[in-house]
């Protein structure tokens, strides 16, 4: 049971224009959600997070939506870079010791 | 200031071979936890460790096992090593406390392993 879901396996954007990665959740318990980034043969690195009790963060060109209804979040970024082609991993916690993944997105930003 | 670190970064193993992953962090973090990543399966916790001398099981905990002797080391055991535990390996840690911080991990490098 995928409690975390990224149902897009992979996205392509032109350099400039805007990215946006979605990810669902079916816990209606979970209420911190982060957003890794990986490139290959590296470990993952912390982007950019939202608790429930926000609907938005921004980090520069970084942009985290939060729609606690739908049980969704969104990154946006904008603009996208080639530097920004990596997979995207969104996660969740519920106030435990441990987060919860999905499955990851590949963006692919091309010139 | 080396993070966490993973050793080693390649493996090849027969089945039935044992081997151990070890993990180290040099940001005095309390948590520390295994993954494994597999294609179209994302991150899945294997054990974690919320401090020193403690060991708790994950999502996939069979097949391995995990010791934390010190705080700042965690290591990944395999006794009999199948093929299914071909995947690639990272540990993270992470702070502890209530703040929302702590929610915040940071990864290893990650350790390729194959089990033919």
């Amino acid at each position: 049971d995928q409690q975390v879901k990224q149902n897009s396996p992979s996205l392509s954007v032109q350099e400039g224009r805007i990215s946006i990665l979605n990810c669902d959740y079916t816990n209606s318990m979970f209420d911190y959600f982060l957003w890794y980034k990986k490139y290959p043969a590296e470990g993952p690195t912390f982007l950019i997070s939202i608790s429930s009790i926000k609907d938005k963060n921004e980090d520069g060109r970084f942009t985290v939506f939060l729609n606690k209804s739908a049980k969704h979040l969104s990154l946006h970024i904008v603009p996208s870079q080639p530097g920004d082609s990596a997979v995207y991993f969104c996660a969740a916690s519920g106030n435990t010791d441990k987060l919860i993944f999905g499955t990851g997105t590949r963006l692919q930003v091309f010139p | 200031n080396a993070g966490v670190t993973q050793t080693p970064k390649f493996r090849v193993l027969k089945t039935g071979q044992s081997m151990t992953l070890l993990c180290a962090q040099d940001m005095n973090h309390e948590y520390m936890y295994w993954y494994r990543q597999d294609p179209g399966m994302g991150l899945r916790l294997i054990h974690y460790s919320v401090g020193e001398g403690t060991t708790a099981k994950g999502e996939v905990p069979d097949g391995y096992n995990v010791s934390r002797l010190k705080k700042q080391n965690f290591l990944l055991g395999l006794e009999s090593a199948a093929p299914s535990q071909t995947s690639v390996y990272f540990c993270a840690s992470s702070y502890s406390g209530l703040a929302r911080s702590s929610y915040e991990q940071y990864f290893g490098p990650g350790t390729r392993l194959t089990v033919t």
